[in-house]
C-alpha cells in the first residue's frame, strides 16, 4: 500500500526557514517524479514543486523559485523541501504528492499525503 | 503558462441529479487535463486522467471528456458522499475548485 507521510510543519516567522520531510513506503521510490503542492487556508491548491526520480531534475513554480529547495534521498525514500525566506503567503497546507507512473513529472497525481501545515507569522 | 479557469465556482444539487463541471485551459493541452476530488479536511483524490481515462476504485458515475482547450467532469446521479470541491489539472497549473453542495 502507497503511503506518503509529511513532516516538519510549525510556526515560524516571516524571513525565516523550515524544512519539510515526506516518508514514502509502498513504491519504488526511486523510479517515480515526486510533487509537492500547497493549500492556503479556505482557498484553491497550488503547485510548488516537482523533482525527477533520480533527483536530477527539479522545477519550481515562480511563487517560489529562489527559495524554496526540493530533493530527495531514494535511499531514505524521503522527500524536501527547504523553504527559506519565508512569508506570510506561504502559510498553507503542504502536501506532496506521487505522480501516476515512472517517468517524466507531469503526469496525474495519484497518491497524496496528509500533509503538513506551516504557518508564517510573528 | 497555463492557466485553467472552472465554471462554475459553486453548485448545489439535490440527490440523484447530473452535475457537469467545465475546465478550460489558456491554450491547447491535448488530453493532459487531469480530475480531482477533495472533501473537507482530506487530501485530494485522482478522479479522471487525461481526460476521459478513469481511475481504479472511482465510481463509475464519474466520467470526464474533452480535448485541446475545453474540458468536462460529470457526476451522473449524484450521491451525499459527493459534496466536495472538484479541480482539474495540469503540469504546474490547477483550476480555482467548484465547491459541489448537497441540497
Amino acid at each position: 500500500e502507497v503511503q506518503l507521510v509529511e513532516s516538519g510543519g510549525g510556526l515560524v516567522q516571516p524571513g525565516g526557514s523550515l524544512r519539510l520531510s515526506c516518508a514514502a513506503s509502498g513504491f519504488t521510490f526511486s523510479s517515480y517524479a515526486m510533487s509537492w503542492v500547497r493549500q492556503a487556508p479556505g482557498k484553491g491548491l497550488e503547485w510548488v514543486s516537482a523533482i525527477s526520480g533520480s533527483g536530477g531534475s527539479t522545477y519550481y513554480a515562480d511563487s517560489v523559485k529562489g527559495r524554496f529547495t526540493i530533493s530527495r534521498d531514494n535511499s531514505k525514500n524521503t522527500l524536501y523541501l527547504q523553504m527559506n525566506s519565508l512569508r506570510a503567503e506561504d502559510t498553507a497546507v503542504y502536501y506532496c504528492a506521487k505522480v501516476g507512473f515512472p517517468g517524466a513529472w507531469e503526469l496525474p497525481l495519484d497518491y497524496w499525503g496528509q500533509g503538513t501545515l506551516v504557518t508564517v507569522s510573528s | 503558462e497555463i492557466v485553467l479557469t472552472q465554471s462554475p465556482d459553486f453548485q448545489s444539487v439535490t440527490p440523484k441529479e447530473k452535475v457537469t463541471i467545465t475546465c478550460r485551459a489558456s491554450q491547447s493541452i491535448g488530453s493532459s487535463l487531469h480530475w480531482y476530488q477533495q472533501k473537507p479536511d482530506q487530501s485530494p483524490k485522482l478522479l479522471i486522467k487525461y481526460a476521459s481515462q478513469s481511475i481504479s476504485g472511482v465510481p463509475s458515475r464519474f466520467s470526464g471528456s474533452g480535448s485541446g482547450t475545453d474540458f468536462t467532469l460529470t457526476i451522473n446521479s449524484l450521491e451525499a458522499e459527493d459534496a466536495a470541491t472538484y479541480y482539474c489539472h495540469q503540469s504546474r497549473a490547477f483550476g480555482q475548485g467548484t465547491k459541489v453542495e448537497i441540497k
